[in-house]
This record gives C-alpha cells, structure tokens and sequence, in this order.
C-alpha cells in the first residue's frame, strides 16, 4: 500500500511566522503534490515537484515556496503566514511514469494562522 | 480549459436506497478519470481509475462507469458508513502529470 504521512494534523501558527509543512511518501514515488483544500473552491494545486530539486508552480503559488532535497520529502513553506493561507493542505504523490499517473494522498494538515 | 463539473453538490439517501452521483467533463484529450473518497477532516482516498469510454469498475457497492462525456458513480444498497465527499479528477493529455478536480459530491446516508 502507498502510504503518504504529513507530519502534523493540526497546526495554528500567529501571522509573519515563518511554517513549514513536511510530506513523506514511502513508495519511491517521481512526482510529489502540494493543494490547499478550501470549503467552495475545491483543490487548488500549489506546486508539485517531479524529481529531487525539481519543482514547478501550480494554480496558486503566490505566497509559497516548496524545497525537495530528498525522493521521498517534499516541504511546503510559508515565508510570512497570513490569516488568508488558513485552510487544509493535502501532499499527494504518485509514480511518474506512464500515461496515466494515480496520485495519492496524505491525511492532510489542517492549518490555522491567528 | 479543462473543466469537472460534480452533481448534485448534497445527496442524501436513506439507507438500502441506491442512487448515482455525476462527473461532466471537458478535456482535449482524456488520460484518466479517477474518483476519491474523502471522509471528514481526512486526505482523499482513491477508489478507480477510468482509462476510457465503456469501461466499467467495481468495489463493494461502488460502480464507476465512464463516457466521452462523463462518469457515474453508482452506489448500490447504501450504509451510512458510505457517508462521504466523493471528488472526481481528470487527466488531460497536455496537462502532464496534473490534475483538475470537480467539487465534489458529499452524500449522505441515513439509517
């Protein structure tokens, strides 16, 4: 079974702090998949990365910055929170190879900043 | 621009009560359709993938099916542990290894 694990289910952090969000997917998976999940607008994809040190914007980048230094880790980072980056955010990760590419997702972390 | 359109938004059903959810899609050119379950306050869990027009899969009580169009959920017999947001996704060809979700059904079954 894949299995993608965040590192925290909840998080609250206060605006201006600097928040990172860690994925870890143990399938030795190609592609990695940062969304944000928010009631009405559905899963807007943020960034994803297709190898080590490989990245490329999604939908909504702004605000954002992601880092792979590793196959299998992929770092979401707020530079300076705001009260608007409030939401779920969901890794996703899937094997790259192919046409058709199943992605899979973590549990999410349910962030909330003050 | 690709586009996912998911009805109805909220399905209720009692239990025993079989019924189908809707996925309308418009894409140049279609890799894959994938439905998910996403239960509360939870990740996305993946149920089927959908390669191409006719074609059919099942689990338990769920039933995908899929046109050039669009696919059907169906869920047979209904438990109330079938509670649930079910998202729908496509692959477009030119989209690469992305994709663009519907914004769900959350269905609702009661005993």
């Amino acid at each position: 079974d894949v299995k993608v694990t965040q590192s925290s289910r909840y998080l609250v952090k206060r605006t201006g702090e600097k928040v990172f969000l860690e994925c870890v997917q143990d399938m030795d998976h190609e592609n990695m998949f940062w969304y944000r999940q928010d009631p009405g607008l559905g899963l807007r994809l943020i960034y994803f990365s297709y190898d080590v040190k490989m990245k490329e914007k999604g939908d909504i980048p702004e605000g954002y910055s992601v880092s792979r230094e590793k196959k299998e880790r992929f770092s979401l980072i707020l530079e300076s929170a705001s009260t608007n980056q409030t939401s779920m955010y969901l890794c996703a990760s899937s094997r790259g190879q192919g046409l058709t590419d199943t992605q899979y997702f973590g549990p999410g972390t349910r962030l909330t900043v003050l | 621009e690709d586009q996912v359109t998911q009805s109805p938004e909220a399905l209720r059903l009692q239990e025993g009560e079989s019924s189908s959810l809707n996925c309308s899609y418009t894409v140049s050119g279609l890799r894959g359709l994938f439905w998910y379950r996403q239960d509360p306050g939870k990740g996305p869990e993946f149920l089927f993938t959908l390669y191409s027009a006719g074609e059919e899969k099942e689990k338990e009580r769920l039933k995908a099916t899929l046109t050039k169009k669009e696919s059907f959920l169906h869920i047979t017999a209904p438990k109330p542990e079938d509670s649930a947001t079910y998202l729908c996704a496509v692959q477009a060809e030119n989209a690469g290894n992305m994709l663009t979700f519907g914004g769900g059904t959350r269905l609702m079954v009661k005993p």
